[in-house]
């Protein structure tokens, strides 16, 4: 069965912390996608990033980063230098390739506080 | 593009009241998704189509609701009738076939009293 699991629930920091967020997976294929989306107060569902099951290097997309570890079957995420607006509720998430399905599934969010 | 588009946005109905929500997927995109969040189940996959033919309604909760898509540029979700712990907000998402990259819709919050 596929599962993923976002064992913190709410993280609090102070501006200009630097923060990771921890995702762990399962998974029975070989072959699967990572996401990260971000989901503000406002309620949508922001796209961060996709990551290939076969592409472990790390990512870093200006003070967004994503260590993959195929090891420990973990897709953390690290926001160096947070910000208020960094506030959000943070979702991992797995989709499975095989059979071309694209259907993810979400592990239960970590919300982020980042206080001024 | 104006990408995936839901509506209505906020829905309240009382108990029993039957509900459709709307959604229109990006165009050129054959995957339709429907997901509902709530606080307690998080976001889940209620069901999701392939060029307009449902794939897997295994998430569908129960009877009461149903989902069509009869044509490319529109589904809809209904809840007949509908229950307080309905209560949630409920995300359409679309895709190209192949492609896991999915495009959320804004969501619609529905309220049931």
């Amino acid at each position: 069965a596929q599962k993923v699991t976002q064992a913190q629930t709410e993280i609090s920091v102070v501006e200009k912390e630097d923060v990771t967020l921890d995702c762990v997976y399962e998974t029975r294929d070989t072959t699967y996608y990572l996401f990260w989306y971000k989901q503000p107060p406002s309620g949508e569902l922001v796209f961060l990033i996709r990551r290939n099951s076969f592409d472990e290097q790390n990512e870093i997309s200006g003070r967004y980063s994503w260590n993959f570890q195929k090891s420990t079957s973990s897709f953390n995420f690290t926001i160096t230098a947070s910000q208020v607006v960094d506030s959000a509720v943070y979702f991992c998430a797995l989709s499975e390739i095989s059979g071309n399905t694209g259907k993810l599934i979400f592990g239960q969010g970590t919300t982020l506080q980042v206080k001024p | 593009d104006a990408g995936v588009i839901q509506s209505p946005r906020h829905e309240v109905t009382e108990m029993g009241q039957e509900v459709t929500l709307r959604c229109k997927p990006i165009s050129g995109h054959n995957s339709l998704f429907w997901y509902r969040q709530t606080m307690m189940r998080g976001l889940e996959l209620l069901i999701y189509f392939n060029n307009n033919v449902p794939i897997d309604d295994s998430g569908m909760p129960e009877d009461r609701f149903s989902a069509k898509m009869p044509n490319a540029s529109f589904s809809t979700l209904k809840i007949q009738p509908s229950e307080p712990r309905d209560s949630a907000v409920y995300f359409c998402a679309s895709s190209v076939t192949g492609s896991t990259e999915e495009y959320f819709g804004p969501g619609t919050r529905l309220t049931v009293t």
